[in-house]
């Protein structure tokens, strides 16, 4: 079965204090892996795709990596503008259908 | 950039009510979804549609039927409303994936509906 998981479920940071969010997933057929990053009461927002291991993106303090079985999200000197729910979707074949499958998400708190 | 609006953002119904909700791409995107969010059980995918007047079944469709007449519009139907549909509803569109393409669901921003 097709799964996404996300760890943790929450975490909290100081401002400054670098940390990674990870995502593993199990997929039969895996066409791309998506972060997104949703604030309270808003739709996710698109930060990034990685569509094979070893790929690597960039976007100000956030970072996404991919290996065959897991992807993480660094964020380095995270500021409190930060702190959202980052969620890890992946792609893949189901059904005869590309559908994208979600993880729970990691709840980020960043404090001054 | 891409723009998806959803007609309601906070929307309050009782049960045994019919409800309609909106969402439109502009686009051009063939694909459009419609997901439910809840705590703790992450999107849930309801109905898709891959063109005009195409409609499948996601992983949770009782309960709800859609309608797409046009590219652009894709509406969600509470046929009778339950508190249990109390949710967050996420409308998404995304280009047409060619084979071995890869294209991105870009998200709007959600209605939050209250069923009492």
């Amino acid at each position: 079965e097709d799964q996404v998981t996300q760890s943790p479920e929450a975490l909290r940071l100081q401002e400054g204090e670098s940390s990674s969010l990870n995502c593993s997933y199990t997929v039969s057929g895996l066409r791309g892996l998506f972060w997104y990053r949703q604030d309270p009461g808003k739709g996710p927002e698109f930060l990034f795709t990685l569509y094979s291991a070893g790929e690597e993106k960039e976007k100000e303090r956030l970072k996404a990596t991919l290996t065959k079985k897991e992807s993480f999200l660094h964020i380095t000197a995270p500021k409190p503008e930060d702190s959202a729910t980052y969620l890890c979707a992946v792609q893949a074949l189901s059904g005869g259908y590309n559908k994208l499958i979600f993880g729970a998400g990691t709840r980020l708190a960043v404090h001054p | 950039d891409v723009k998806v609006t959803q007609s309601s953002r906070y929307l309050v119904k009782r049960t045994g009510e019919k409800v309609f909700l909106e969402c439109v791409q502009d686009m051009d995107h063939e694909n459009m979804f419609w997901y439910r969010q809840d705590p703790g059980l992450g999107l849930r995918l309801i109905y898709f549609s891959y063109d005009v007047k195409m409609k499948e079944k996601g992983d949770i469709p009782e309960g709800y039927s859609v309608s797409r007449e046009k590219k652009e519009r894709f509406s969600l139907i509470l046929e009778s409303a339950s508190t249990n549909q109390t949710s967050m509803y996420l409308c998404a569109s995304r280009k047409l994936m060619q084979a071995g393409g890869h294209e991105t669901q870009y998200f709007g921003p959600g209605t939050r509906l209250l069923v009492l």
